[in-house]
């Protein structure tokens, strides 16, 4: 696709439920990144793909967070038994392989609100 | 630890000024940085990268700086305008697992 796409935009779920996140990455491009951004604060690294596989999982929250991707393309991620902490922003985005000196693209964020 | 650092308080400057925000790094050398723009609800936009052999970069009114003595790279905005407030972040190469970290981000607000 011409940009890196994310569904849902928004999403208001109760907490103890279960939220599915999508990323649709640029076509052809090889890595593959989440991250989480709450209110007024930074970006916090979640997971890097490279390809299929994940050789950094180091920044999932808790194993309440899982993500994977299949095919090489589309990735989801997963929050299981939501809390009201996990309301933030996600992000993903993607780069075409991954190495050094690549550029970044961000998709517009999947907005998560636990209620 | 390795950390990027940025300066959280936000930076308010009136138009036509030169707006300058900082990045430090610390506990490591990387060989570039990246310089990102991101306004309120979007997902951040990649502006300029500087690798560690050069001194200066430039893009239009962006002009990125990068002393590897000082463990500092600069991001200056000439003839600032008020199109130009949104929070700038910075990111180092990402490590050898993959992982890719950014700065807290510095936001800027141009007065008209």
């Amino acid at each position: 696709g011409a940009g890196v796409s994310q569904s849902p935009s928004n999403k208001v779920t109760e907490k103890g439920k279960d939220v599915e996140l999508r990323c649709d990455p640029i076509s052809g491009h090889t890595a593959l990144y989440w991250y989480r951004q709450s209110l007024g604060q930074g970006l916090e690294f979640l997971i890097y793909f490279q390809g299929n596989s994940a050789p950094d999982k180091s920044g999932l929250p808790s194993d309440r967070f899982s993500a994977e991707r299949t095919g090489g393309s589309v990735s989801t991620l997963t929050i299981q038994r939501t809390q009201q902490e996990d309301s933030a922003v996600y992000l993903c985005a993607s780069s075409y392989d991954g190495s050094s000196g690549n550029t970044i693209y961000f998709g517009e964020g999947s907005w998560l609100t636990v209620v | 630890s390795q950390k990027i650092e940025q300066n959280s308080e936000a930076l308010n400057i009136q138009e036509g000024k030169t707006a300058t925000l900082t990045c430090n790094y610390t506990n490591y050398s990387p060989a570039y940085l990246q310089w990102y723009r991101q306004d309120p609800g979007r997902g951040p936009v990649f502006l300029l990268l500087i690798r560690e052999n050069e001194k200066e970069k430039r893009k239009e009114r962006l002009k990125v700086t990068f002393d590897t003595t000082l463990k500092q790279s600069l991001f200056h905005i000439t003839a600032s305008q008020p199109a130009d407030s949104a929070t700038y972040l910075c990111a180092p190469p990402p490590s050898n697992t993959g992982k890719l970290i950014f700065g807290q981000g510095t936001t800027l607000q141009v007065k008209p």
